[in-house]
């Protein structure tokens, strides 16, 4: 079982709908959750971070923690054709090792 | 990529040449990392620096070595490049600002071992 996991896409959302994103991680010991953006031939871009349970908002962005049963997910508002990108998870492991998942890809149709 | 620059954006290598890939912040960021990034294979972290004159080996270290020259910059060396080191290398930085974390990237290496 991969230690991160995400569903590689891609997902199809139609202008000012709203997108979720899905991760799933193996160890129940991690604390800090990230969310990152990454636009094709470009940088990573860090845009969420959780550490505890429920939910964070953030604009537009709002990060859900579930750590019973061990998923985080990305939820985006009003989703536009800029937000097609894709989407890493990346997850805080025991023995401060930071893991990412293959990402998912998002595509916002206008 | 706001304050974390990395040379060379491009480069292509022979199997056994060696090269060295630079990174460098401004923004008085303590930890500083490389990943590199394959095809649907998301971030692998090779070596990272938590801060000035330490490093710790990551997921993928082997074939790599990196020095923490000042709190500036890190560097990532290939000594033996090899084919399957043909990817994109991202540097990385990071702290805790004002208890909210922060972490940029820079524009990356895109890196060709033939």
């Amino acid at each position: 079982q991969k230690e991160v996991e995400q569903n590689s896409g891609p997902l199809s959302v139609p202008e000012g709908a709203i997108a979720s994103l899905n991760c799933t991680y193996s160890d129940r010991g991690s604390q800090s959750f990230f969310w990152y953006r990454q636009y094709s031939g470009k940088s990573p871009e860090l845009i969420m971070f959780i550490y505890s349970n429920g939910d964070k908002e953030d604009g537009r962005f709002t990060a859900q923690l579930n750590k019973a049963s061990q998923y985080v997910s990305l939820l985006i508002r009003d989703s536009q054709p800029s937000d097609s990108a894709t989407y890493l998870c990346a997850v805080w492991l025991y023995g401060n090792k930071l893991v990412f998942g293959a990402g998912t890809i998002l595509r916002v149709k206008s | 990529n706001a304050g974390v620059t990395q040379t060379p954006k491009f480069q292509v290598l022979k199997t056994g040449q060696s090269m060295t890939l630079q990174c460098a912040q401004d923004m008085n960021h303590n930890s500083m990392y490389w990943y590199r990034q394959d095809p649907g294979m998301g971030l692998r972290l090779i070596y990272y620096s938590a801060s000035e004159g330490t490093t710790d080996k990551g997921e993928v270290p082997n074939g790599y070595n990196v020095s923490r020259l000042n709190k500036r910059e890190f560097s990532l060396r290939l000594e033996s490049a090899a084919p399957s080191q043909t990817s994109v290398y991202f540097c990385a930085s990071s702290a805790v600002v004002s208890a909210s974390y922060e972490q940029y990237f820079g524009p990356g290496t895109r890196l060709t071992v033939t």
